[in-house]
């Protein structure tokens, strides 16, 4: 079965930067759209970055455009998150999820996901 | 601000048919499926229907449907492990973003 498994989360200081992971398994990697989808504490879902298998680019929220960098590593089923400039607005749990397809139309599987928090 | 509505909550008792809805425009409903979530409190979201289709695992009392720029969740039988928060999403190609909506409450 399908699972993603999320890693790297923790507490930073503003301005820090974080790697987040996604090591996924079940299923053929390179063959789907694979999202990041956070948290806030008390709030709602708030997709982040989709990366696409037949697009070169990477879509982003505004909120996190410049600063946050989304990357594949096909060899390893992994999926990377890269955020710099953290503040305290990305305090949240970020999840991994993969699409239906590619298109980022749908969310099909999701992880557990990891806690960031960026406090002083 | 999001992109799509929903209603803040509804509630209903066991074996009650319940509808949720999710609205949102030509960009995003009105062209594209809609993917339907739910999260009980402390856990991840899971995936219950995928435009009018089941996830394997996610009870046949589940149903999706969609008309014009509306979106909607059907539970006919509600029962009690159905209570959490729902979210509908899907892409918006204005935005060039996934969209979520705010999510509504469900209580049995």
């Amino acid at each position: 079965q399908v699972q993603l498994a999320e890693s790297g989360g923790g507490v930073v200081q503003p301005g820090g930067s974080l790697r987040l992971a996604c090591v996924t398994s079940g299923f053929n990697f390179r063959s789907f759209g694979m999202h990041w989808v956070r948290q806030a504490p008390g709030k709602g879902l708030q997709w982040v970055a989709l990366s696409r298998i037949d697009d070169p680019n990477v879509y982003y929220a505004d909120s996190v455009k410049g600063r946050f960098t989304v990357s594949r590593d096909n060899s390893k089923n992994t999926l990377y998150l890269q955020m710099n400039n953290l503040t305290p607005d990305d305090t949240a749990v970020y999840f991994c999820a993969r699409d239906r397809w590619s298109l980022g139309v749908q969310i099909a599987s999701w992880g557990q996901g990891v806690p960031v928090v960026v406090s002083s | 601000q999001s992109a799509l509505t929903q209603e803040a909550s509804v509630s209903g008792t066991v074996g009650q048919r319940v509808t949720l809805s999710c609205s949102g425009n030509n960009n995003n409903i009105g062209s594209y499926d809609v993917g339907w979530y739910q999260q009980t409190p402390h856990g991840a979201p899971k995936t219950v229907m995928l435009g009018n289709s089941l996830p394997s695992g996610i009870p046949a009392r589940f149903s999706g449907s969609k008309s014009g720029t509306t979106a909607s969740l059907t539970i006919s039988g509600l029962q009690p492990e159905d209570e959490g928060e729902y979210y509908c999403s899907t892409w918006d190609s204005n935005l060039r973003a996934h969209v979520f909506g705010p999510g509504t409450q469900v209580s049995v």
